[in-house]
Protein backbone atom coordinates (compact mmCIF):
# COMPACT_ATOMS: atom_id res chain seq x y z
CA UNK A 1 0.00 0.00 0.00
CA UNK A 2 0.95 3.90 -1.05
CA UNK A 3 2.03 5.76 1.87
CA UNK A 4 0.53 8.58 0.23
CA UNK A 5 -2.92 7.82 -1.59
CA UNK A 6 -4.67 10.76 -4.24
CA UNK A 7 -8.03 10.99 -4.65
CA UNK A 8 -9.62 10.73 -8.10
CA UNK A 9 -6.34 10.28 -10.21
CA UNK A 10 -8.39 12.32 -13.21
CA UNK A 11 -10.54 14.99 -13.09
CA UNK A 12 -12.33 16.96 -15.82
CA UNK A 13 -14.47 19.89 -15.25
CA UNK A 14 -16.41 22.61 -17.24
CA UNK A 15 -15.14 26.46 -16.52
CA UNK A 16 -16.46 27.51 -13.50
CA UNK A 17 -16.80 24.92 -11.08
CA UNK A 18 -15.35 24.03 -7.67
CA UNK A 19 -12.69 21.43 -7.79
CA UNK A 20 -11.45 18.99 -4.81
CA UNK A 21 -8.68 16.87 -4.77
CA UNK A 22 -7.82 14.55 -1.67
CA UNK A 23 -4.93 13.61 0.22
CA UNK A 24 -4.38 10.90 2.63
CA UNK A 25 -1.68 9.26 4.34
CA UNK A 26 -0.56 6.71 6.43
CA UNK A 27 2.94 7.84 7.89
CA UNK A 28 4.11 10.07 10.65
CA UNK A 29 4.95 13.72 9.31
CA UNK A 30 6.12 17.21 10.05
CA UNK A 31 4.44 18.71 6.68
CA UNK A 32 2.20 18.19 3.45
CA UNK A 33 2.69 19.74 0.24
CA UNK A 34 0.90 20.49 -2.41
CA UNK A 35 2.68 20.36 -5.72
CA UNK A 36 1.70 21.26 -9.92
CA UNK A 37 3.23 19.74 -12.17
CA UNK A 38 2.54 21.30 -16.30
CA UNK A 39 2.52 19.37 -18.87
CA UNK A 40 5.89 21.09 -20.04
CA UNK A 41 7.12 18.53 -16.75
CA UNK A 42 8.07 21.79 -14.41
CA UNK A 43 7.02 21.20 -10.62
CA UNK A 44 6.27 24.29 -8.38
CA UNK A 45 5.23 24.34 -5.15
CA UNK A 46 1.60 25.52 -4.18
CA UNK A 47 1.50 25.23 -0.40
CA UNK A 48 3.30 23.82 2.27
CA UNK A 49 1.25 22.34 5.42
CA UNK A 50 1.34 21.84 8.84
CA UNK A 51 -1.98 22.42 10.39
CA UNK A 52 -5.34 24.18 9.60
CA UNK A 53 -5.77 25.61 6.32
CA UNK A 54 -4.10 28.18 3.93
CA UNK A 55 -5.67 30.26 0.77
CA UNK A 56 -3.80 31.98 -2.09
CA UNK A 57 -6.33 33.14 -4.42
CA UNK A 58 -8.33 30.61 -5.77
CA UNK A 59 -6.69 27.46 -4.30
CA UNK A 60 -7.33 26.46 -0.72
CA UNK A 61 -5.19 23.92 1.24
CA UNK A 62 -6.73 22.08 4.21
CA UNK A 63 -5.33 19.71 6.50
CA UNK A 64 -6.58 16.77 9.21
CA UNK A 65 -3.53 15.88 11.46
CA UNK A 66 -5.68 13.38 13.25
CA UNK A 67 -7.38 12.00 10.10
CA UNK A 68 -4.35 12.22 8.31
CA UNK A 69 -5.86 13.55 5.42
CA UNK A 70 -5.75 17.07 3.14
CA UNK A 71 -7.99 18.66 0.34
CA UNK A 72 -6.73 20.94 -2.67
CA UNK A 73 -9.52 22.95 -3.40
CA UNK A 74 -9.86 25.27 -6.69
CA UNK A 75 -12.63 27.68 -6.82
CA UNK A 76 -13.79 29.15 -9.72
CA UNK A 77 -11.72 26.41 -12.41
CA UNK A 78 -10.28 27.67 -15.19
CA UNK A 79 -8.47 25.94 -18.01
CA UNK A 80 -5.06 27.47 -16.95
CA UNK A 81 -5.69 25.18 -13.85
CA UNK A 82 -4.96 22.27 -16.26
CA UNK A 83 -2.52 20.26 -14.77
CA UNK A 84 -1.30 17.48 -12.52
CA UNK A 85 -1.83 18.18 -8.87
CA UNK A 86 0.73 16.05 -6.42
CA UNK A 87 0.26 15.61 -2.55
CA UNK A 88 4.22 15.18 -1.16
CA UNK A 89 4.50 14.39 2.66
CA UNK A 90 7.68 15.17 4.39
CA UNK A 91 9.11 13.46 7.75
CA UNK A 92 13.18 13.51 6.65
CA UNK A 93 11.99 11.64 3.44
CA UNK A 94 9.79 13.55 1.08
CA UNK A 95 7.19 11.17 -0.44
CA UNK A 96 4.95 12.28 -3.39
CA UNK A 97 1.59 10.77 -4.09
CA UNK A 98 0.87 9.34 -7.68
CA UNK A 99 -0.66 13.02 -8.97
CA UNK A 100 -4.54 14.14 -10.06
CA UNK A 101 -4.79 15.09 -13.41
CA UNK A 102 -7.29 17.80 -13.85
CA UNK A 103 -9.17 19.16 -17.14
CA UNK A 104 -10.62 21.97 -17.01
CA UNK A 105 -12.72 22.78 -20.44
CA UNK A 106 -14.11 26.55 -21.24
CA UNK B 1 19.25 33.42 -5.47
CA UNK B 2 19.06 31.31 -8.63
CA UNK B 3 17.28 28.51 -6.93
CA UNK B 4 17.69 25.30 -7.63
CA UNK B 5 19.91 24.38 -10.49
CA UNK B 6 20.02 20.86 -12.38
CA UNK B 7 22.11 19.72 -15.11
CA UNK B 8 22.32 19.00 -18.03
CA UNK B 9 18.47 19.01 -18.91
CA UNK B 10 18.91 16.10 -21.69
CA UNK B 11 21.23 13.69 -22.20
CA UNK B 12 21.59 10.40 -24.31
CA UNK B 13 24.05 7.26 -22.53
CA UNK B 14 24.76 4.26 -23.77
CA UNK B 15 24.41 1.12 -22.26
CA UNK B 16 27.34 0.60 -19.21
CA UNK B 17 28.28 4.43 -19.24
CA UNK B 18 28.41 6.38 -16.37
CA UNK B 19 27.70 10.38 -15.76
CA UNK B 20 26.86 12.67 -12.95
CA UNK B 21 23.61 14.83 -12.79
CA UNK B 22 24.29 17.79 -11.04
CA UNK B 23 22.27 19.55 -8.31
CA UNK B 24 23.16 23.08 -6.77
CA UNK B 25 20.82 25.29 -4.48
CA UNK B 26 22.26 28.61 -3.02
CA UNK B 27 19.11 29.01 -0.63
CA UNK B 28 20.89 27.04 2.12
CA UNK B 29 18.62 24.58 2.57
CA UNK B 30 19.71 21.51 4.40
CA UNK B 31 17.18 18.61 3.03
CA UNK B 32 18.25 17.99 -0.88
CA UNK B 33 16.14 15.20 -2.95
CA UNK B 34 16.71 13.01 -6.11
CA UNK B 35 13.66 11.51 -7.95
CA UNK B 36 12.50 9.71 -11.07
CA UNK B 37 9.73 10.47 -12.55
CA UNK B 38 8.59 7.50 -15.67
CA UNK B 39 6.04 8.01 -18.15
CA UNK B 40 3.01 8.94 -16.45
CA UNK B 41 3.90 7.80 -13.53
CA UNK B 42 4.66 9.52 -10.03
CA UNK B 43 7.72 10.73 -8.86
CA UNK B 44 9.81 7.79 -6.87
CA UNK B 45 12.92 9.11 -4.16
CA UNK B 46 16.23 7.67 -5.42
CA UNK B 47 18.26 9.23 -2.78
CA UNK B 48 17.70 12.23 0.16
CA UNK B 49 20.30 14.11 2.51
CA UNK B 50 19.02 15.76 5.41
CA UNK B 51 22.06 17.27 5.87
CA UNK B 52 26.42 17.65 4.31
CA UNK B 53 27.71 14.49 4.53
CA UNK B 54 24.93 12.30 5.35
CA UNK B 55 22.30 10.38 2.78
CA UNK B 56 19.99 7.90 2.94
CA UNK B 57 18.22 5.60 0.38
CA UNK B 58 14.83 6.48 -0.86
CA UNK B 59 12.62 3.84 -2.68
CA UNK B 60 14.51 2.95 -5.69
CA UNK B 61 18.13 3.09 -4.69
CA UNK B 62 19.37 0.67 -7.10
CA UNK B 63 21.75 1.45 -9.73
CA UNK B 64 22.63 5.36 -8.55
CA UNK B 65 25.02 6.64 -5.86
CA UNK B 66 24.78 10.17 -4.38
CA UNK B 67 27.09 12.54 -2.11
CA UNK B 68 26.92 15.23 0.03
CA UNK B 69 30.69 17.36 0.47
CA UNK B 70 28.85 21.07 0.85
CA UNK B 71 25.43 22.16 1.52
CA UNK B 72 24.96 23.66 -1.96
CA UNK B 73 25.57 20.96 -3.82
CA UNK B 74 24.03 17.01 -4.30
CA UNK B 75 24.94 15.56 -7.23
CA UNK B 76 23.32 11.77 -8.08
CA UNK B 77 25.83 9.21 -9.99
CA UNK B 78 24.77 6.79 -12.85
CA UNK B 79 26.91 3.80 -12.77
CA UNK B 80 26.56 1.04 -15.73
CA UNK B 81 23.59 2.89 -17.40
CA UNK B 82 20.87 0.47 -18.31
CA UNK B 83 17.76 1.12 -20.63
CA UNK B 84 15.42 0.67 -17.35
CA UNK B 85 17.02 4.24 -16.19
CA UNK B 86 15.73 6.24 -18.99
CA UNK B 87 13.51 8.32 -16.78
CA UNK B 88 13.17 12.14 -16.10
CA UNK B 89 15.17 12.94 -12.97
CA UNK B 90 14.02 16.00 -10.37
CA UNK B 91 16.47 17.30 -7.84
CA UNK B 92 14.58 19.19 -4.85
CA UNK B 93 15.46 20.99 -2.11
CA UNK B 94 13.81 22.66 1.28
CA UNK B 95 14.01 23.49 4.84
CA UNK B 96 11.98 22.50 7.66
CA UNK B 97 10.41 25.74 7.57
CA UNK B 98 10.15 26.66 3.54
CA UNK B 99 8.29 25.17 0.58
CA UNK B 100 10.00 22.81 -1.43
CA UNK B 101 11.59 23.94 -5.05
CA UNK B 102 12.35 21.61 -7.74
CA UNK B 103 15.22 21.80 -10.50
CA UNK B 104 13.81 21.95 -14.07
CA UNK B 105 14.08 18.46 -14.56
CA UNK B 106 16.71 16.12 -16.40
CA UNK B 107 15.42 14.05 -19.35
CA UNK B 108 18.11 10.83 -19.38
CA UNK B 109 17.90 8.28 -22.54
CA UNK B 110 19.86 5.11 -22.01
CA UNK B 111 20.21 3.31 -25.34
Amino acid sequence: KNEVEQSPQNLTAQEGEFITINCSYSVGISALHWLQQHPGGGIVSLFMLSSGKKKHGRLIATINIQEKHSSLHITASHPRDSAVYICAVRSDKLIFGTGTRLQVFP
Amino acid sequence: NAGVTQTPKFRILKIGQSMTLQCAQDMNHNYMYWYRQDPGMGLKLIYYSVGAGITDKGEVPNGYNVSRSTTEDFPLRLELAAPSQTSVYFCASLREDTEAFFGQGTRLTVV
